[in-house]
């Protein structure tokens, strides 16, 4: 079945220690996202690739990274992750139809939950 | 400022139970809205999705209706089962903000037995 793969599901990483998490998909979609979602709130969008053109949120701290070496894979790099990283960080893809109602659908991963000690 | 606000926060009902969540936005221009249902610990899971000439819009046991004057929207469960506990999630798209999507903070559903 075609889908969004997170890898892994659980990670725990040291503070201060770089992480990476690992999104694939084999939807052949040309737009992945990474959100990060907090405890009882809503995903925030870190940034989004549009085939190769890299779209950086405002907000999103330069502790983020992220890398798409192809149209499958997205990675999410956190350089030194602090006890606040802790979250759950979806990955998410969409095929823009290219129509005003803008009905791209978002398909989202089952996310990687990541801890911080 | 774009916002979308849902209600209640948290629902409790008993299985078999229907239930109505609701949803205000103030985003604009808007494009669509959407409602997803997010088990704990997954991904979002996209139930429907509207645009502003579409009233209503069923997915099985779910039931989204959207009025684009008063910019509400409601998702009705009918006949609940303890497999819809779930955090929905009500979600605008913009046309100015580039297809972003603007999360409301969730409603958390528990269906009791």
């Amino acid at each position: 079945d075609a889908m969004v793969i997170q890898n892994p599901r659980y990670q725990v990483t040291q503070f201060g220690k770089p992480v990476t998490l690992s999104c694939s998909q084999t939807l052949n979609h040309n737009v992945m996202y990474w959100y990060q979602q907090k405890s009882s709130q809503a995903p925030k969008l870190l940034f989004h690739y549009y085939d190769k053109d890299f779209n950086n949120e405002a907000d999103t701290p330069d502790n983020f990274q992220s890398r798409r070496p192809n149209t499958s894979f997205c990675f999410l790099d956190i350089r030194s992750p602090g006890l606040g990283d802790a979250a759950m960080y979806l990955c998410a893809t969409s095929s823009p139809r290219g129509d005003r109602a803008g009905r791209d659908e978002q398909y989202f991963g089952p996310g990687t939950r990541l801890t911080v000690t | 400022k774009n916002q979308v606000e849902q209600s209640p926060q948290s629902l409790i009902i008993l299985e078999g139970k229907n239930c109505t969540l609701q949803c205000n936005y103030t985003v604009s221009p808007f494009s669509n809205l959407r409602w997803y249902k997010q088990d704990t610990g997954r991904g979002p899971v996209s139930l429907t999705i509207m645009t502003f000439s579409e009233n209503t819009k069923s997915n099985g046991r779910y039931t989204a209706t959207l009025d684009a004057d008063t910019k509400q929207s409601s998702l009705h469960i009918t006949a609940s089962q303890l497999s819809d506990s779930a955090s929905y999630i009500c979600v605008v798209s913009s046309y100015n903000q580039g297809g972003k999507l603007i999360f409301g903070q969730g409603t958390e559903l528990s269906v009791k037995p």
